[in-house]
């Protein structure tokens, strides 16, 4: 079974622009998960999705990230403009349903300057 | 909310010794923790999980021990090689949310 696919693998960017990254969930997964990885630290959850609709971004800074599921399978994560301390690895994970085990995809690498 | 703490940050065995991860977590209401092995360049793969029903899970090398009493649980490699060298992170999950909050992650060196 093919696992989370994303892309690109690495972006780099100067500070005040925009970049997107992509997410391919293993198929079947009805949850979507976007988390940031700073260096050193455990990842943390951006956003969640059930199907196409969002079950929790409370961690998602509104007002440069945006995420959408369309139709419920490929995600994109959108940051406009980026900042500096955005420079992290961007994961993203699915699973079957939201209580069982996520399965995580090979993360974007972000550095901004 | 809850808050998930791990240690050592870093960890060095010589092969074929042991390793012992602790991870401590705050909410009591917390019944699922995965444990993920993250190599250089590479998203975290799922190494074993336990549930809060479960006091001990193997699966060969590796073990997971749950103590909900003390809200801390551990994993153990035994008979370490240098590829099991990589980051290694706890987490713990509530039903409910199902939200997994992470540790800050071990690094562990197999020395050959």
């Amino acid at each position: 079974e093919a696992g989370v696919a994303q892309s690109p693998r690495y972006k780099i960017i100067e500070k005040r622009q925009s970049v997107a990254f992509w997410c391919n969930p293993i198929s079947g997964h009805a949850t979507l998960y976007w988390y940031q990885q700073i260096l050193g630290q455990g990842p943390k959850l951006l956003i969640q999705f059930q199907n196409n609709g969002v079950v929790d971004d409370s961690q998602l800074p509104k007002d440069r990230f945006s995420a959408e599921r369309l139709k419920g399978v490929d995600s994109t994560l959108k940051i406009q403009p980026a900042k500096l301390e955005d420079s992290a690895v961007y994961l993203c994970a699915s699973s079957l349903q939201p209580q069982e085990t996520q399965y995580f995809g090979p993360g974007t690498r972000l550095l901004v300057l | 909310g809850e808050n998930v703490e791990q240690h050592p940050s870093t960890l060095s065995v010589q092969e074929g010794d042991s390793a012992v991860i602790k991870c401590t977590y705050s909410d009591s209401a917390s019944n699922y923790f995965p444990w993920y092995k993250q190599e250089l360049g590479k998203g975290p793969q799922l190494i074993i999980d336990i549930r809060s029903n479960v006091g001990e899970k193997k699966d060969q090398r590796i073990a997971v021990t749950l103590n909900k009493t003390a809200k801390h649980f551990s994993l153990h490699i035994t008979e370490t090689q240098p590829e099991d060298s990589a980051v290694y992170f706890c987490a713990a999950s509530t039903s409910g949310t199902y939200k997994y909050i992470f540790g800050t992650g071990t690094r562990l060196k197999v020395l050959a």
